[in-house]
């Protein structure tokens, strides 16, 4: 596709599950970043990815949560054993590279609820 | 800790207005700053970015300015259209990569 991808759209599961969230960036982007936005708050730094290795993972907020990209491609974004404060719009960003003045192009995103 | 602050959560103009968006930073190792627009259920897109060796950027109806010793950035759009209506968010980057950190947004309705 022309534009980055995200899936599902919305998901809602209990808590205590655990979820997977797709990103698929646009084609030959090198760099990869995930956000999030919970209600009322800006968008939160997640984690970067330039081709499969993820040389920033600050911002991930527990163990529960991990990342991976394959094929310097597709990103997942999985968080175990989901609470309710995970609740949020999870959205995936990919540029062409990691200088910062490379415009970085966002996916519609993944709305969250944990019930 | 808001280190980027959009304190206006909300503000309408008419159309044909001035709309004037503000935001202030804390962290003054923030050395670039862009604005981000969003419609509802879509992705925020880019809309334009200053360094902070300049104080003013300027594309089409889209004007940033920079206030270093103030740390306070602005984006004016003039004239404001319907079309503009979304939520802008305000980004500082002190990285030497795409790693921004976004302030909560201002709602910019333009009635017609």
């Amino acid at each position: 596709g022309a534009g980055v991808s995200q899936s599902p759209s919305n998901k809602v599961t209990e808590k205590g599950k655990d979820v997977e969230l797709r990103c698929d960036p646009i084609s030959g982007h090198t760099a990869l970043y995930w956000y999030r936005q919970s209600l009322g708050q800006g968008l939160e730094f997640l984690i970067y990815f330039q081709g499969n290795s993820a040389p920033d993972k600050s911002g991930l907020p527990s163990d529960r949560f991990s990342a991976e990209r394959t094929g310097g491609s597709v990103s997942t974004l999985t968080i175990q054993r989901t609470q309710q404060e995970d609740s949020a719009v999870y959205l995936c960003a990919s540029s062409q590279s990691q200088a910062r003045n490379t415009e970085a192009f966002f996916g519609q995103g993944t709305r969250l609820t944990v019930v | 800790d808001q280190q980027v602050k959009q304190n206006s959560p909300s503000l309408s103009v008419q159309e044909g207005r001035i709309s004037i968006l503000n935001c202030d930073y804390t962290n003054s190792m923030f050395d670039y700053f862009l604005w981000y627009k969003k419609y509802p259920a879509e992705g925020p897109t880019f809309l334009i970015s200053i360094s902070s060796i300049k104080d003013k950027n300027e594309d089409g109806r889209f004007t940033v300015f920079l206030n270093k010793s103030a740390k306070h950035l602005s984006l004016h759009i003039v004239p404001s259209q319907p079309g503009d209506s979304a939520v802008y968010f305000c980004a500082a980057s002190s990285g030497g990569y795409q790693k921004v950190t976004f302030g909560t947004g201002t709602k910019l309705q333009v009635i017609p």
